[in-house]
C-alpha cells in the first residue's frame, strides 16, 4: 500500500486559515469515510485532531476541521496559532483492511 | 485519564531482538486494540500491526510479517511488541496507540526509541 500524498510544508500567518491536503486512492480515501488527522509536536508522540474524516475528540480546538472530496481528504486550522506549528499526517483504512499514513506535512506559523 | 506508558530506550546489535512494552491504565484494557506504529528519525509514521487485548488476536503489515510479534499480559493491562532480526533500519520510535473504530488511536504511548547499532 502507498503512502498518501502530503504537501511536504505549508505555512501561514498567525489569525489566518491553513489548508493540508491528503490524496489517496479509491482504495483508500476515496473509499470509506475512515480519513484521521494527527498533530506531532518535535520529540512528541502524535496526538489524534480528527477522526472519520470531520469528527473532532474532545479538547481539540473547533478551529481544526476536517473534509474529503473524491480521493483527497483535507485538513483545515482556521485562526492559525503558534502552538499549531507542528507536523500533521493523514491516515486513512484501506481496501487491505489495514492503514495506511501520509507522508506528513510541516506547517510552519510564520 | 487513559495513559499509555511504554519502557525505556533500547540499544540492539544487528541479528537481536527487542520486546517493548506499553501498560494501559484509564481504562478497561481488553476493550480496545492498540495498534504499533514507529517512526525513524526525520520520517513519517509506519503502521506496524494490531492486536486486541481480549482475545489476543493479531494482524501483521505485509513487511513486518514473521518479524513481528504483538502480545498482551491482561493482568497488568500490558501489551507488548517483539521485533526480531533486527538491522540498521529497524532504528526508530516505536509508538503503542489504543485504537477505536476503523481508524483512531488515541491515546498514543510517549514512544520506545530502539537503536540497532554494532
Amino acid at each position: 500500500q502507498s503512502a498518501l500524498t502530503q504537501p511536504a510544508s505549508v505555512s501561514g500567518s498567525p489569525g489566518q486559515s491553513i489548508t493540508i491536503s491528503c490524496t489517496g486512492t479509491s482504495s483508500d480515501v476515496g473509499g470509506y469515510n475512515y480519513v484521521s488527522w494527527y498533530q506531532q509536536h518535535p520529540g512528541k508522540a502524535p496526538k489524534l485532531m480528527i477522526y472519520e474524516v470531520s469528527n473532532r475528540p474532545s479538547g481539540v480546538p473547533d478551529r481544526f476541521s476536517g473534509s474529503k472530496s473524491g480521493n483527497t481528504a483535507s485538513l483545515t486550522i482556521s485562526g492559525l496559532q503558534a502552538e499549531d506549528e507542528a507536523d500533521y499526517y493523514c491516515s486513512s483504512y484501506t481496501s487491505s483492511s489495514t492503514p495506511v499514513f501520509g507522508g506528513g506535512t510541516k506547517l510552519t506559523v510564520l | 485519564q487513559v495513559q499509555l506508558v511504554q519502557s525505556g530506550a533500547e540499544v540492539k546489535k544487528p541479528g537481536a531482538s527487542v520486546k517493548v512494552s506499553c501498560k494501559a491504565s484509564g481504562y478497561t484494557f481488553t476493550s480496545y486494540d492498540i495498534n504499533w506504529v514507529r517512526q525513524a528519525t526525520g520520517q513519517g509514521l509506519e503502521w506496524m500491526g494490531w492486536m486486541n487485548p481480549n482475545s489476543g488476536n493479531t494482524g501483521y503489515a505485509q513487511k513486518f510479517q514473521g518479524r513481528v510479534t504483538m502480545t498482551r499480559n491482561t493482568s497488568i493491562s500490558t501489551a507488548y511488541m517483539e521485533l526480531s532480526s533486527l538491522r540498521s533500519e529497524d532504528t526508530a520510535v516505536y509508538y503503542c496507540a489504543r485504537a477505536a473504530g476503523w481508524n483512531r488511536r488515541d491515546p498514543w504511548g510517549q514512544g520506545t526509541l530502539v537503536t540497532v547499532s554494532s
